[in-house]
């Protein structure tokens, strides 16, 4: 399966900034999410990655919120802006690998643990 | 109703011991099954696909239920290193069939 990276594995900012997370996936693959899983909670999708054009969003999440960058097949970026103490949370990129045997099949990148004072 | 709901446990078993889990999904126009496994603070790591005439791998069985909308997993001869939350995952249907549904989880402790 591909190997994923991102990029800081954690922080802690102060309300109102911006953190911009990065995705960088070793092979080419054409599906890129994003996820949220807040503390004690189990994973919701942010929105799908598209290359070349808008991400798609999930209902309660908007690009205004969490703008999203695809600029190719292997690389994305999440934003999380004007922050506040409720976006702590770990925010998770995954790919959907062609090769796996069963469509849909998806692999997590490890992660960036986002601390809001 | 959640979309996928599980038993949270925690589950406490005996190294050796059987044990299963069950899930539950709302939607039965899903077609993709899955069983996820997340130690804590890591991310989750697929353990196994489930097809519908249920798998095996290993220690590990996977069972599809579509009639009932029901999915188990089975791990025989418990390890303490399958010590985890075990996630239930389907995939969504409607206008995006790619996403995953993820489930609480349930957590397994495996004890000496």
């Amino acid at each position: 399966s591909a190997v994923i990276s991102q990029k800081p594995s954690r922080d802690i900012c102060q309300r109102g900034t911006s953190l911009t997370i990065q995705c960088q996936v070793d092979s080419q693959v054409t599906m890129m999410f994003w996820y949220r899983q807040q503390p004690g909670q189990s994973l919701t999708l942010i929105a799908t990655a598209n290359q070349g054009s808008e991400a798609t969003y999930e209902s309660g999440f908007v690009i205004d919120k969490f703008p999203i960058s695809r600029p190719n097949l292997t690389f994305s970026t999440l934003t999380v802006s004007n922050m506040s103490p409720e976006d702590s949370s770990i925010y998770l990129c995954s790919v959907e690998d062609l090769a796996g045997r069963q469509r849909n099949e998806q692999f997590f990148g490890p992660g960036t643990r986002l601390t809001v004072l | 109703r959640k979309e996928v709901e599980q038993d949270p446990g925690p589950f406490n078993v005996p190294e050796g011991a059987t044990v299963a889990f069950n899930c539950t999904y709302s939607n039965s126009a899903s077609q993709s099954f899955f069983w996820y496994r997340q130690d804590c603070r890591k991310e989750p790591k697929l353990l196994m696909s489930v097809y519908s005439s249920g798998n095996e791998d290993g220690r590990f069985t996977a069972q599809l239920n579509r009639a009932s909308q029901y999915i188990s997993l089975l791990i025989r001869d418990s390890k303490l290193s399958d010590s985890a939350t075990y996630l239930c995952v389907v995939n969504g249907v409607l206008y995006n069939t790619d996403k995953l549904i993820f489930g609480t989880g349930t957590r397994l402790q495996v004890f000496p």
